[in-house]
């Protein structure tokens, strides 16, 4: 069965405290890999797409990479600002079919 | 360049109702997804529209609930006689013709049945 998993469910940094959240996938048939940020009471924001293995992409304290069974969302001196809520999305197949990880909740402290 | 809009943005009903949820994509965009964010859960993918065409709707409960993109105006998600577990945020995505993969999200409905 395709599986989207994120650890960690949570993460508190201090501003500045460099870290990484992790996307385990087991899919078939894998099309891309996106990561999106998502605040409380809105909708998901569109970070990074990552098609294949040993792709990076990266915006401003963002960095995402991909593996053949993971991804990492790298985020280097993180400020307050970027507390939210990061989601990994597998999409499958033809029919554009997007699984969604639980997400990762970041809070940052200043 | 407006981005995907969705009204109402809180919608409230008593179970029995019907709640209708509007999705209008961002310009451009042909392709439409509908999704649904239970508390403390992640987001489920229900259906994939094309203009007045259902390409794939195999998240969508088998009753009460139904999708369309007419030729003119948005997307409609219609709940017919809610109940208390559809209560949920609901996320209207969309996505360019010339590529299909990355999709844009609304600010979402939030759906309380009473």
């Amino acid at each position: 069965e395709d599986q989207v998993t994120q650890s960690p469910e949570a993460l508190r940094l201090q501003e500045g405290e460099s870290s990484s959240l992790n996307c385990s996938y087991t899919v078939s048939g894998l099309r891309g890999l996106f990561w999106y940020r998502q605040d409380p009471g809105k909708g998901p924001e569109f970070l990074f797409t990552l098609y294949s293995a040993g792709e990076e992409k990266e915006k401003e304290r963002l960095k995402a990479t991909l593996t053949k069974k993971e991804s990492f969302l790298h985020i280097t001196a993180p400020k307050p600002e970027d507390s939210a809520t990061y989601l990994c999305a597998v999409l499958l197949g033809d029919n554009n079919d997007m699984r969604f990880g639980a997400g990762t909740r970041l809070t940052v402290k200043p | 360049n407006a981005g995907v809009m969705q009204n109402p943005r809180h919608l409230v009903r008593r179970r029995g109702q019907e709640a209708r949820l509007r999705c209008s994509p961002m310009k451009g965009h042909s392709h439409v997804y509908w999704y649904r964010q239970l508390p403390e859960e992640g987001l489920k993918f229900m259906v994939y529209l094309q203009k007045e065409n259902i390409i794939d709707e195999s998240g969508m409960p088998k009753e009460r609930f139904s999708a369309e993109f007419p030729k003119e105006g948005p997307s409609i998600l219609r709940i017919q006689q809610v109940v208390r577990g559809d209560s949920a945020a609901y996320f209207c995505a969309s996505s360019p013709q010339y590529s299909t993969d990355t999709q844009y999200f609304g600010p979402g409905t939030r759906l309380t049945v009473l």
